[in-house]
């Protein structure tokens, strides 16, 4: 069974760059045609898909994004990053780390870290 | 890209159905059959529940099953049970972004 889970500084400073890290734990990150997302959800609002890799390094981001997000993976921890730069306070949500089957749909996520944004 | 339109509550008492829809556009719901749904407590992480609309993972019980007309994808549970009380979350691929999703429906359990 597949586990993930997020790990990280809690509260990052406004435009700082927030950094993150989601461990594979059942499995290997390259065995497998799967691809591997991050996502957040605000307090209260809905979720956000930030963006994936393959243990290839091939990458898609959000547009919305993709000016400030980095998304990185060592196959040789089963880890793959996530670097958000320029935060602000509407970058304050729980972000979660989630396994893309490659059916356009995400079958295993992390339990999921609040990261606030506040000096 | 804008967030796929969803109800923000649907309610059933324990026993009956309630259907929640997912509306986008042609260029996500209406123009792939890769929506899916998600189910989330309070305080925990998504679990797939449909994929490829109308799919069931492994462990999914039958009472959820998914549908799509035109550019609107909707959710069906059946028998209500009270463990299903939670928000729900559709989701589509959408070319760019890869992934949008739903704006969530709160599911009560009378």
């Amino acid at each position: 069974q597949v586990q993930l889970q997020e790990s990280g500084p809690g509260l990052v400073k406004p435009s700082q760059t927030l950094s993150l890290t989601c461990t594979v734990s059942g499995g290997s990150i390259s065995s497998g045609s799967y691809y591997w997302s991050w996502i957040r959800q605000p307090a209260g609002k809905g979720l956000e898909w930030i963006g994936r890799i393959y243990t290839s390094g091939s990458t898609n981001y959000n547009p919305s994004l993709k000016s400030r997000v980095t998304i990185s993976v060592d196959t040789s921890k089963n880890q793959f990053s996530l670097k958000l730069s320029s935060v602000t306070a509407a970058d304050t949500a729980v972000y979660y780390c989630a396994r893309d089957s490659s059916g356009w749909d995400h079958d295993y996520w992390g339990q999921g870290t609040l990261v606030t944004v506040s000096s | 890209q804008s967030a796929l339109t969803q109800p923000p509550s649907a309610s059933g008492s324990p026993g009956q159905s309630v259907t929640i829809s997912c509306t986008g556009t042609s260029s996500d719901v209406g123009g792939y059959n890769y929506v899916s749904w998600y189910q989330q407590h309070p305080g925990k992480a998504p679990k797939l529940m449909i994929y490829e609309v109308s799919k069931r993972p492994s462990g999914v019980p039958d009472r959820f099953s998914g549908s799509k007309s035109g550019n609107t994808a909707s959710l069906t549970v059946s028998g209500l049970q009270a463990e299903d009380e939670a928000d729900y979350y559709c989701s589509s691929y959408a070319g760019s972004p890869l992934y949008v999703f739903g704006t969530g429906t709160k599911v009560t359990v009378l």
